[in-house]
């Protein structure tokens, strides 16, 4: 069993529609949790960041951990085709130089 | 804004050739990293390195070696090019510091990444 299980799509949805994206992991040791956005042929970005459990917005995303059910989520609002990109989920323990473990990632496609 | 950059974008070379990739990050970040990434796997870690001269193995090291000699460098060098390495190449940096406030460690930076086909 892989320590970080993520869908890998595709998932097709209309412009404005709102987005789920979601990743279980196994180890409870997991602190901090990251969404990363990999557009075709580029590097992956970035997105959004949260430490243990809550929720954290910006703009139209929202990510959100639950550690009880070792389970994080990012919310897409008004869905826009500039959005249709791979998204990876990402995580490790707190501090040192621990490795993040990525998701496979799931492919989403936002069609006008 | 941090800026890590890769030598190449796409790469061909031919089965037993020695290949390097080289990577460079302009923030001053302790760790670096080399994944690759293939359709349906994610990304795997290759190498990573949190000091100068220091490098540790990740999930799948084999066929590959790393050489960090700055810190602001980190090359990946494939001592014979195969098939099965074919993939795309991804270098990583990341500051590791304490956690303070809303900050904390081991966020990655990514470069564009190399894509290399061995023939």
């Amino acid at each position: 069993q892989k320590e970080v299980e993520q869908d890998p799509g595709p998932l097709s949805v209309p412009e404005g529609a709102i987005v789920s994206l979601n990743c279980t992991y196994s180890n409870s040791a997991f602190q901090y949790f990251m969404w990363y956005r990999q557009y075709s042929r580029k590097g992956p970005e970035l997105l959004m960041y949260t430490y243990s459990s809550g929720n954290k917005e910006d703009g139209r995303f929202t990510a959100q951990v639950d550690k009880s059910s070792k389970y994080i989520s990012l919310f897409i609002r008004d869905s826009q085709p500039s959005d249709s990109a791979t998204y990876l989920c990402a995580m490790g323990p707190s501090g040192g130089y621990n490795k993040l473990i990525f998701g496979a990632g799931t492919r989403l496609a936002v069609h006008p | 804004d941090v800026k890590v950059t890769q030598s190449s974008r796409y790469l061909v070379k031919r089965t037993g050739e020695k290949v390097f990739l080289e990577c460079v990050q302009d923030m001053d970040h302790e760790n670096m990293f080399w994944y690759r990434q293939d359709p349906g796997l994610g990304l795997r870690l290759i190498y990573f390195s949190y000091d100068v001269k220091m490098k540790e193995k990740g999930d799948i090291p084999e066929g590959y070696s790393v050489s960090r000699e700055k810190k602001e460098r980190f090359s990946l060098i494939l001592e014979s090019a195969s098939t099965n390495q074919t993939s795309m190449y991804l270098c990583a940096s990341s500051l590791f510091k304490g956690l303070a406030g809303d900050t904390f460690t081991d966020t990655q930076y990514f470069g564009p990444g190399t894509r290399l086909t061995v023939l």
